[in-house]
């Protein structure tokens, strides 16, 4: 059975840090591209982050509203994937999600086949 | 960056009523649409991709069509359990976005 859990939420002052992990199995990681998303609450989704495969060389790609303070990586030998968040800002209130790409080859279909239940992050003073 | 307007935003229906809502881009991409369904505290779960390609699972009462800058996702005769709110996505480009979504209620 394919599944993601997300984990390292929690509440955060605005200027601090916070890393989420998504614990994958049911797969074989490496051969997935996987990826952020996250929902404000009461809204819609929104994409944060992608991560290539191993045969894409994990190549990363990034939303401009998070571009040089989240990094996204992935140790695939622990079936991990995570996003380190920094420079936290209320903004970045929201849901978070990780994904599987329905690519199975390591690239990017760009669809989304497999979600978490998600980790909820609030950022307040 | 690709936007994606859909409307209705909101589909007031009873079970049985067939529902149709529409995706528009403001640029075309082909086919590379998926759609997704979100049930209130869950995750999204993919219905469509390519546009008009189901997902494993997916009832064939739910359809998927169109192309280019348009696309349509119709539930034939809605049951209960498809209450929800829908999103589709392009995947046509960086930066992934998401239309608004349309509640079905």
């Amino acid at each position: 059975e394919v599944r993601l859990v997300e984990s390292g939420g929690g509440l955060a002052q605005p200027g601090r840090s916070l890393r989420l992990s998504c614990a994958i199995s049911g797969f074989i990681s490496e051969n997935y591209a996987l990826s952020w998303f996250r929902q404000p609450p009461g809204e819609g989704l929104e994409w944060v982050a992608s991560i290539s495969g191993k045969a894409y060389g994990g190549a990363t790609n990034y939303a401009a509203s998070v571009r040089d303070r989240f990094t996204i990586s992935r140790d695939n030998s622990k079936n991990l994937a995570y996003l380190q968040m920094n420079s936290l800002t209320t903004g970045d209130t929201a849901v978070y999600y990780c994904a599987r790409d329905s690519d199975d080859h390591g690239g990017y279909s760009l669809a989304f086949d497999f979600w978490g239940q998600g980790t909820v992050v609030s950022v307040s003073s | 960056e690709i936007v994606l307007t859909q409307s209705p935003a909101t589909l007031s229906l009873s079970p049985g009523e067939r529902a149709t809502f529409s995706c528009r881009a403001s640029q075309s991409f082909g086919d590379s649409l998926a759609w997704y369904q979100q049930k209130p505290g869950q995750a999204p779960r993919l219905l469509f991709f390519p546009a008009s390609n189901r997902a494993a699972g997916v009832p064939a009462r739910f359809s998927g069509s169109g192309s280019g800058r348009d696309f349509t996702l119709t539930i034939s005769n809605v049951e209960p359990e498809d209450f929800a709110v829908y999103y589709c996505q392009q995947c046509y480009e960086w930066p992934l976005t998401f239309g608004g979504g349309t509640r079905v209620e």
